[in-house]
């Protein structure tokens, strides 16, 4: 079975500079998708990237980037230029890619994202 | 358009009692899921459905717990004769079809409190 770990239950940085949050997955699949979700207070699930495991270039997204180690099976997300409002918890989640794998999102404990003004 | 939307926001139940939830998911999106997320948790799997097809339902944690869905339309999870160890927000997801690279949109959730 599939597991994330995330390791850091909570994280803080200052607003407008670098945060990184970690993520790590086991599977022994070759076909996988990795994605980061942001769930502020307001418990809606918000898809902030994702990376397609068979492409090698890491994903961006505006002030979001992604550190994909497909080998260590690593998966870190990058916040560059931190906004207040990007204060909440971060869920790493894995997804089979495979032809009749599960179709179920696997989900990390998730990180607690504080932004100091 | 619309969203996935989820009622009631909030549910406080007595222990032994049944609830049901209900998930409006995107109109016309075949695949619906279903997951747990117990406080300072991630998001468990629970069930999905796509479209005619049998659901799997292999996430859920106890013969207590069953859903339903109607057509391609909304989903009822419910939990009967409920523990304490249900208390735990339940979110609802959908998709246009279940396949990877689709993305899943989460509805907002329900709160349900076991007293």
């Amino acid at each position: 079975a599939q597991t994330v770990t995330q390791s850091q239950p909570e994280m803080s940085v200052q607003e407008a500079e670098t945060v990184t949050l970690s993520c790590t997955y086991d599977t022994s699949e070759s076909d996988y998708y990795l994605f980061w979700y942001k769930q502020p207070p307001s418990r809606q699930m918000i898809l902030v990237i994702r990376q397609e495991a068979y492409k090698q270039q890491n994903a961006t997204e505006n002030r979001f980037s992604v550190n994909f180690q497909k080998a260590a099976k690593s998966f870190s997300l990058k916040i560059s230029d931190s906004q207040l409002g990007d204060a909440a918890m971060y869920f790493c989640a894995y997804r089979s890619g495979s032809q009749g794998g599960s179709e179920k999102l696997v989900f990390g404990k998730g990180t607690k994202l504080t932004v100091n003004p | 358009g619309a969203g996935v939307s989820q009622s009631p926001s909030n549910k406080v139940t007595e222990k032994g009692k049944d609830v049901e939830l209900r998930c409006d998911p995107i109109s016309g999106h075949t695949a619906l899921y279903w997951y747990r997320q117990r406080l300072g948790q991630g998001l468990e799997f629970l069930i999905y459905f796509q479209g005619n097809s049998a659901p799997d339902k292999s996430g859920l944690p106890s013969d207590r717990f069953s859903a339903e869905r109607t057509g391609e339309s909304v989903s009822t999870l419910t939990i009967q004769r409920t523990q304490q160890e249900d208390s735990a927000v339940y979110l609802c997801a959908s998709s246009l079809v279940a396949a990877a690279h689709y993305e899943q949109y989460f509805g907002p959730g329900t709160r349900l409190t076991v007293t």
